[in-house]
């Protein structure tokens, strides 16, 4: 069965260092999502990305916060500068619309 | 804007004791309702949805049953196992009323004793 693949499984980075975590969404699915998930706290909407371009971004996705699709495969979450705040676990997903989306693993980023 | 309720826990049960995980939800469309779950260590699976009124999701003897009225998502099993030991993510997707993102309820800790 098709699944979303995220690498690396655990990051430590340092305050201020810029980080990027990697995604391979199910392959025919049209629309990818990055949600995080701080200890012992809900899971919450970061970004939305269809058809190439953002397409709903919450509160918590600000400018230091990016995304892109470089090639027909990977999706990606860039932290430019990461806060002590930053520590997550941090979820890509995907769907073929919007109703039912699947989740990958997670990537927890801890910084120091 | 769009928000899930859940019961907090843990939860306690024995082994083959019955569920129920309540789940009420407010939303500006017409919201497909979702339950997720996740093991220790693992990501989220989705378990069941139900995507208008009336609809009941089921999955591994876990069932759903989209309540329009009451604006509610219960989930409930028959007879619960050790291995259903989780957390419990209800959600909600509200495309049609402009959100494209999960909104996720706080999750409740299943403990299922022997």
């Amino acid at each position: 069965e098709p699944e979303v693949t995220q690498t690396p499984s655990h990051q430590v980075t340092q305050m201020g260092q810029e980080v990027i975590l990697r995604c391979v969404p199910i392959s025919n699915h049209l629309y990818f999502y990055w949600y995080r998930q701080i200890l012992g706290q809900k899971v919450e909407f970061l970004v939305s990305f269809y058809n190439n371009e953002i397409s709903e971004k919450s509160e918590i996705f600000d400018d230091q916060f990016s995304v892109e699709r470089p090639d027909g495969s990977n999706f990606t979450l860039k932290i430019r500068s990461t806060k002590l705040e930053d520590s997550a676990m941090y979820f890509c997903a995907s769907s073929l619309s919007p109703y039912e989306q699947y989740f990958g693993p997670g990537t927890r980023l801890t910084v120091t | 804007g769009d928000s899930v309720t859940q019961m907090e826990g843990p939860v306690t049960l024995s082994e083959e004791a019955f569920l129920t995980i309540n789940c009420t939800y407010t939303a500006t469309g017409y919201p497909s309702l979702f339950w997720y779950v996740q093991y220790p260590g693992e990501g989220l699976q989705l378990l069941l949805k139900a995507t208008k009124a009336d609809d009941k999701g089921s999955n591994k003897g876990f069932e759903a049953t989209y309540r329009k009225e009451t604006t509610s998502f219960h989930l409930e099993k028959g007879s619960v196992q050790v291995s259903d030991s989780a957390v419990y993510f209800c959600a909600l997707s509200d495309p049609g009323g402009g959100a494209d993102g999960l909104t996720f309820g706080k999750g409740t800790h299943l403990i299922i004793q022997p």
